[in-house]
């Protein structure tokens, strides 16, 4: 039972316009967001999150945009840049008994092509 | 340096054979994770751990076991590895942010059973 689905596992976007990645989540207790960025041969790296007391939160090129009531998180890139060719993930924590753990998405492998 | 490493970075091992595989950290996070990716499925959490004497287990635990000899270290065992154990395995550290679990990923370790 996939509780974080990513449902495009790949997406090509030209450089220097808008890559925007999506995900789609079941369980209505998650409350904190991640998206995660991997390059072959490295584990992934922490890119941006969102709490869901907010519906927005934006760092340099990327923002990350939260629907609760459609249960759907986007990840904006703009410009999107060769460097953004990755892999990423998204993912979401609900308490459990004080702890917090991630519920990873299947990924999407992002091409940005010249 | 980096921060979260794992030994060996890859290993190929048959049927049979009792494996470890050995986190280190020296971010100083009292929480430690392994996980594994699969195509198409992701990560998925394997066992955590939120102190050296706290050990859960995640999703897939069976078949599998961990020890974690101090803070700093996390070992994930196979006692009897098997052909669909073969994946990327990372480890991660985070320590607990406000709302969020930010985790940190080593750089894997890809393991094939024979």
């Amino acid at each position: 039972d996939q509780q974080v689905k990513q449902n495009s596992p790949s997406l090509s976007v030209q450089e220097g316009r808008i890559s925007i990645l999506n995900c789609d989540y079941t369980n209505s207790m998650f409350d904190y967001f991640l998206w995660y960025k991997k390059y072959p041969a490295e584990g992934p790296t922490f890119l941006i999150s969102i709490s869901s007391i907010k519906d927005k939160n934006e760092d340099g090129r990327f923002t990350v945009f939260l629907n609760k009531s459609a249960k759907h998180l986007s990840l904006h890139i703009v410009p999107s840049q060769p460097g953004d060719s990755a892999v990423y993930f998204c993912a979401a924590s609900a308490p459990d008994q004080g702890a917090q753990k991630l519920v990873f998405g299947q990924g999407t492998r992002l091409t940005i092509n010249p | 340096d980096a921060d979260v490493t794992q030994t060996p970075r890859n290993r190929i091992t048959k049927t049979g054979k009792r494996i470890m595989l050995e986190c280190s950290q020296t971010k100083g996070h009292d929480r430690m994770y392994w996980y594994r990716q699969d195509p198409g499925l992701g990560l998925r959490l394997i066992y955590y751990s939120f102190d050296v004497k706290d050990i859960n287990k995640g999703e897939i635990s069976d078949g599998y076991s961990v020890s974690r000899q101090a803070q700093a270290k996390f070992s994930l065992s196979l006692e009897s590895a098997i052909p669909n154990q073969t994946a990327l395995y990372f480890c991660a550290t985070s320590e607990l942010a406000g709302l969020g679990d930010t985790q940190y990923f080593g750089p894997g370790t890809r393991l094939t059973v024979l």
